[in-house]
């Protein structure tokens, strides 16, 4: 049972477009949603994150916006470049555990210059 | 600091086998974490640990075990490795109650024919 839903599995944008990337869940004592990046052959590095009770964070040309009635969340990139090009993965606690992270299937994205 | 290293990087196994997946972290996080990544479903948890001699498991822990000796180490062992057992295997930590951020290490290919 897959606790995060992400889509879309794969996104093609060209350089200076916006990169959108949605995820769902469904357990509402999640609080904390982060985004992990991940480049070929490395581990996931977090990029940004938000808790539930503010709508939008945003860092730099990354901003998500976050929905806690639609318990959805998403991961918008401004202006991509091709260094964005790397699996993005959204995640979710809930302070079970060790402030266990569930995570969604990833989306590749690839910038095309 | 060299934050979470992985030994080691690649290795091939044999069905029926057995091995040690290493893991170490000099940033003295209380929290360790091993997930295992599959293509198309993102990160899996398989055990983690609160602290030194303190295991539980996660979402799919059969087929492994583990142990947490000391803060900086956390082994994960396969035992009769299985070709489902085919993976990258990913060991994080975080600093512990309160914060959430995980942090990766570089990963170990495993596979098993």
């Amino acid at each position: 049972q897959q606790q995060v839903k992400q889509s879309p599995q794969s996104l093609i944008v060209q350089k200076g477009g916006i990169s959108i990337i949605n995820c769902a869940y469904e357990n509402t004592a999640f609080d904390y949603f982060p985004w992990y990046q991940q480049f070929p052959g490395k581990g996931p590095a977090l990029l940004i994150a938000i808790r539930p009770d503010v709508s939008e964070k945003k860092e730099g040309r990354f901003t998500i916006s976050f929905n806690k009635s639609a318990k959805q969340f998403s991961l918008h990139i401004m202006d991509s470049q091709p260094g964005d090009s790397a699996t993005y993965f959204c995640a979710a606690s809930g302070q079970t555990g060790a402030n266990n992270l569930f995570f969604g299937t990833g989306t590749r994205l690839t910038v095309i210059p | 600091n060299a934050g979470v290293t992985q030994t080691p990087k690649f290795r091939i196994l044999k069905i029926g086998q057995s091995m040690t997946l290493q893991c170490t972290q000099d940033m003295n996080h209380n929290y360790m974490y091993w997930y295992r990544q599959d293509p198309g479903m993102g990160l899996k948890l398989i055990y983690y640990s609160v602290g030194a001699g303190i295991t539980d498991k996660g979402e799919v822990p059969n087929g492994y075990n583990v142990s947490r000796s000391t803060t900086e180490d956390f082994p994960l062992r396969l035992e009769l490795a299985a070709p489902s057992q085919t993976s990258v295997y990913f060991c994080a930590s975080s600093y512990g109650t309160g914060v959430y951020e995980q942090y990766f290490g570089p990963g170990t290919r495993l596979t098993v024919t």
